[in-house]
């Protein structure tokens, strides 16, 4: 089985619906981050949170918010889903901060 | 300017080249660095990390300059299966988070 998953993979919505998109990982690491990647610009941070009571915001967090329901859980919501929005997003862990990240199989959101 | 900045390619190169990848930094207090493969609409995964010595790993030999704050991936004798895209990723900031590229894509022909 998988060490990090993600739910739902693909999922296509409509401007101004509320989605949220669902990590779990079971590496016991306490630091999970959410990244969302667009052709031709690399990854970039949304959200992460290095504990379940320590939660930041990213370099592009306008839009998104988070919730850590566990260590082993980790959720990245849309409240009202924009077109601009469409990407694929990535869910990582990490157990230390100099320590590589272990990427989750990503979903891909269209926003139509 | 961006904090972790790559030759976004493509890279097409036969089998059995050698190709080299080159990536710089912005941060000079960045701490960790690491070369990550991402194939086609996957997640990435690390490829190796880069120690400040230089590291090799099979065919793939991964060199740093913290002086010149750039990191270099080198893979010898290229396979067909090579062929993804490279990311550089950098370890820095106050939160020490790490930073992308935004990728070097290979290809390898046969």
């Amino acid at each position: 089985d998988a060490d990090v998953t993600q739910t739902p993979r693909n999922r296509i919505t409509k401007t101004g619906k509320r989605i949220m998109l669902e990590c779990s990982q079971t590496k016991g690491h306490d630091r999970m981050y959410w990244y969302r990647q667009d052709p031709g610009l690399g990854l970039q941070l949304i959200y992460y949170s290095f504990d379940v009571k320590d939660i930041n915001k990213g370099e592009i967090s306008d839009g998104y918010s988070v919730s850590r329901q566990a260590q082993a859980k980790f959720s990245l919501s849309l409240e009202s889903a924009i077109p601009n929005q469409t990407a694929l997003y990535f869910c990582a862990t990490q157990n230390d901060p100099k320590g590589t990240q272990y990427f989750g199989p990503g979903t891909r959101l269209l926003v139509l | 300017r961006k904090e972790v900045e790559q030759d976004p390619g493509p890279f097409n190169v036969p089998e059995g080249a050698t190709v080299a990848f080159n990536c710089t930094y912005s941060n000079s207090a960045s701490q960790s660095f690491f070369w990550y493969r991402q194939d086609c609409r996957k997640e990435p995964k690390l490829l190796m990390s880069v120690y400040s010595s230089g590291n090799e790993d099979g065919r793939f030999t991964a060199q740093l300059n913290r002086a010149s704050q750039y990191i270099s991936l080198l893979i010898r004798d290229s396979k067909l299966s090579d062929s993804a895209t490279y990311l550089c990723v950098v370890n820095a900031g106050s939160a020490r988070q790490l930073t992308f590229g935004s990728g070097t894509q290979l290809t390898v022909l046969p």
